[in-house]
């Protein structure tokens, strides 16, 4: 697609469920990321995936929080068990970065519409 | 890890004025971005401008990456301009793309 699309926009759930979050990056784009921002606040990094592996998952809040990546592509961020402190936007990225060592504008990381989480 | 610091806060203006805003780092990076949110949350990408400087229309930006801060200037300003610019930059000691972002500018531009 033309942009980075996620789904689905809103999710209301109770305390306790588990939630699947899911992002379809900018086609051809290798680099995925997953980040959080709370109510009035700046955004946190989550995990950051190079295909489908996971090469830094250092900001993944806590075990009940996992994300996975299939054919290179499409991505989900599972939240298990959710607590209200879980509630907020959950937004993914996608570049097409060259590698460590080749720096440039495609590193550039566009952001998809988000989704809204509300745990009751 | 890296400290991202933006100014002002908020920022009040009357539509047709100009604008700073500014972001501090406290290391190097690889790589630094503005962004607008718009009032529905759509993160839209202003600059990829780790160093030098850039025009877009009414919006420029410039990165002194030797001094650790960045500039973006918005003149003549619209009321589709409101809404939140934040600064987010990639560490140069990280091995990952992972963007670390300021706490943002908050802008209401008045008609």
């Amino acid at each position: 697609g033309a942009g980075v699309s996620q789904s689905p926009s809103n999710k209301v759930t109770e305390k306790g469920k588990d939630v699947e979050l899911r992002c379809d990056p900018i086609s051809g784009h290798t680099a995925l990321y997953w980040y959080r921002q709370s109510l009035g606040q700046g955004l946190e990094f989550l995990i950051y995936f190079q295909g489908n592996s996971a090469p830094d998952k250092s900001g993944l809040p806590s075990d009940r929080f996992s994300a996975e990546r299939t054919g290179g592509s499409v991505s989900t961020l599972t939240i298990q068990r959710t607590q209200q402190e879980d509630s907020a936007v959950y937004l993914c990225a996608s570049s097409s970065p060259l590698g460590l060592a080749t720096r440039g504008p495609l590193e550039t990381q566009y952001f998809g519409p988000g989704t809204r989480l509300l745990v009751l | 890890g890296i400290q991202v610091e933006q100014s002002p806060p908020d920022l009040i203006l009357q539509e047709g004025a100009n604008s700073t805003l500014r972001c501090n780092f406290s290391d190097s990076v690889n790589n630094l971005q503005w962004f607008h949110q718009n009032p529905w949350g759509q993160l839209i990408n202003l600059f990829y401008i780790p160093s030098g400087t850039k025009q877009n229309g009414r919006l420029s930006a410039t990165t002194v990456a030797t001094e650790r801060y960045s500039l973006l200037y918005i003149s003549s300003s619209q009321t589709t301009d409101s809404g939140v610019y934040f600064c987010a930059v990639e560490p140069r000691m990280d091995s990952s793309y992972k963007l670390i972002f300021g706490s943002g500018t908050r802008l209401l531009v008045r008609p």
